[in-house]
């Protein structure tokens, strides 16, 4: 059963720095990873699609990698703005199932 | 280009009665995905549907239904209501499917059960 986990469950950082987001997944086998992001009481943005074959995505300041050997994807984000703050989740798509399974989020928040 | 529309947006239901939801992917997409969203479970897989078929189904009860219809909208209804449904029901569509394509997820439908 594939499982994800992001770490940390929240963040807490100053405005302009940059930072990491951390999601592990149990099983290699999946077809992609997206990551979203999603506002208090709202639906989720997606921000970045990695297909399997793929290491890494770029847009704008977002950057994502994927290393499915080692179950680990990360999401950079540079130069963060207060508008960034949100909580941001991975998502795995499982091979042989037509679902996507997700992490429970990293909450960020980026101080003026 | 219009996103994935849910309606409603927000719900207030009793006990024991029953609900629908709808939602409208983008055009073009005929994949259909729905989603629960609670404090303590976080996202759950619900149920998936292209071209009129549900392909899977996620470890909820058989409250809990859905389907598709020829223009890909989708509907999903949960009979006799309990106060555990309250949640944030989220609806994704993509192209294809929700493995091979980026999915698009709509603003949700607020459940409240009391």
């Amino acid at each position: 059963k594939q499982e994800v986990t992001q770490i940390p469950a929240a963040l807490s950082v100053p405005e302009g720095e940059n930072l990491v987001l951390n999601c592990s997944f149990t099983d290699s086998a999946i077809y992609n990873l997206q990551w979203f992001r999603q506002d208090p009481g709202k639906g989720l943005t997606s921000l970045l699609l990695i297909q399997s074959s793929q290491r890494e995505q770029t847009s704008g300041r977002l950057n994502a990698s994927l290393d499915k050997s080692s179950g680990r994807s990360t999401l950079y984000i540079a130069a963060s703005q207060p508008g960034d703050s949100a909580t941001y989740l991975c998502a795995v798509g499982v091979q042989g199932a037509q679902k996507l399974v997700f992490g429970q989020g990293t909450r960020l928040t980026i101080n003026p | 280009k219009a996103g994935v529309t849910q309606t409603p947006r927000y719900l207030i239901k009793t006990r024991g009665q029953q609900v629908t939801l709808s939602c409208s992917p983008i055009s073009g997409h005929r994949s259909v995905s729905w989603y629960q969203q609670t404090p303590g479970q976080g996202l759950q897989f619900l149920f998936e549907y292209f071209s009129e078929t549900q392909r899977n189904k996620g470890n909820f009860p058989g409250r809990f239904s859905g389907r598709q219809f020829s223009n890909s909208r989708s509907e999903m209804n949960v009979s006799t209501l309990e106060l555990g449904d309250s949640a944030l029901y989220l609806c994704a569509s993509s192209l294809v499917d929700s493995l091979n394509t980026e999915a698009f997820f709509g603003q949700g439908t607020r459940l409240t059960v009391v």
